[in-house]
């Protein structure tokens, strides 16, 4: 199955602050989504983005699908920010999970 | 309303016990999954339902297995538990058979001791 790898592991940003976070899947892909996972668990559905460009207020995504590549753009970050950010891969109907990378924004 | 709802939040149980864990979605999607998320927060696929096919992650034991008594309801079942079990899963659904738009339940913290 597809491997999806994401960068960096692990991010730490003053609050205001921008960042990028970087998935790379191995195959083609027609399903790659975004999830945040909060402090207290909760899995939050960010993008459904199989190619180009999503924007949702001071999040955005891109998927390059020929480089099999996704970036997740945050800005002006706040602590609400804070949680893991998983992107994900087809595996069938199913999904197949990076490592995730884990943001702490300070105030 | 909860889309996605799990109990129970919390389950403690000891070594060898049979478990349950239940799973409700009012969406009406067609599709529910169960995840695992171990300590290091990776999250692992386990099972795919819809009303017509019963896809496995060939890496699950079979002391797991899903049950499903109607289309909103996926519950999961484990037995003879192993201290291994211990992570936290997560129960999803989605509209169709795509894997598109999931929506995830909150998650029960198994541990087993």
């Amino acid at each position: 199955g597809i491997q999806v790898e994401q960068s960096p592991p692990d991010l730490i940003l003053q609050e205001g602050a921008n960042s990028t976070l970087r998935c790379n899947f191995s195959d083609s892909v027609n399903n790659l989504q975004w999830f945040h996972q909060n402090p207290w668990g909760q899995l939050i559905n960010l993008f459904y983005i199989p190619s180009g460009t999503k924007q949702n207020g001071r999040l955005s995504a891109t998927t390059v699908a020929t480089e099999r590549y996704s970036l997740l753009y945050i800005s002006s970050s706040q602590t609400t920010d804070s949680g893991v950010y998983f992107c994900a891969g087809p595996r069938g109907n199913m999904l197949t999970f990076g490592g995730g990378t884990r943001l702490m924004v300070k105030p | 309303d909860t889309a996605v709802s799990q109990t129970p939040k919390y389950l403690v149980t000891q070594m060898g016990n049979d478990k349950s864990i239940k799973c409700e979605q009012n969406l009406g999607h067609d599709t529910m999954y169960w995840y695992k998320q171990d300590s290091k927060k990776f999250l692992k696929i386990m099972f795919s339902y819809n009303n017509k096919e019963l896809i496995i992650n060939e890496t699950v034991p079979n002391r797991f297995s899903p049950k499903s008594p109607d289309k909103a309801h996926l519950n999961l079942h484990i037995n003879s538990l192993e201290l291994g079990d211990s992570a936290v899963y997560f129960c999803a659904s989605s509209p169709g058979w795509t894997g598109i738009g999931y929506t995830f339940g909150s998650g029960t913290r198994l541990t087993v001791v």
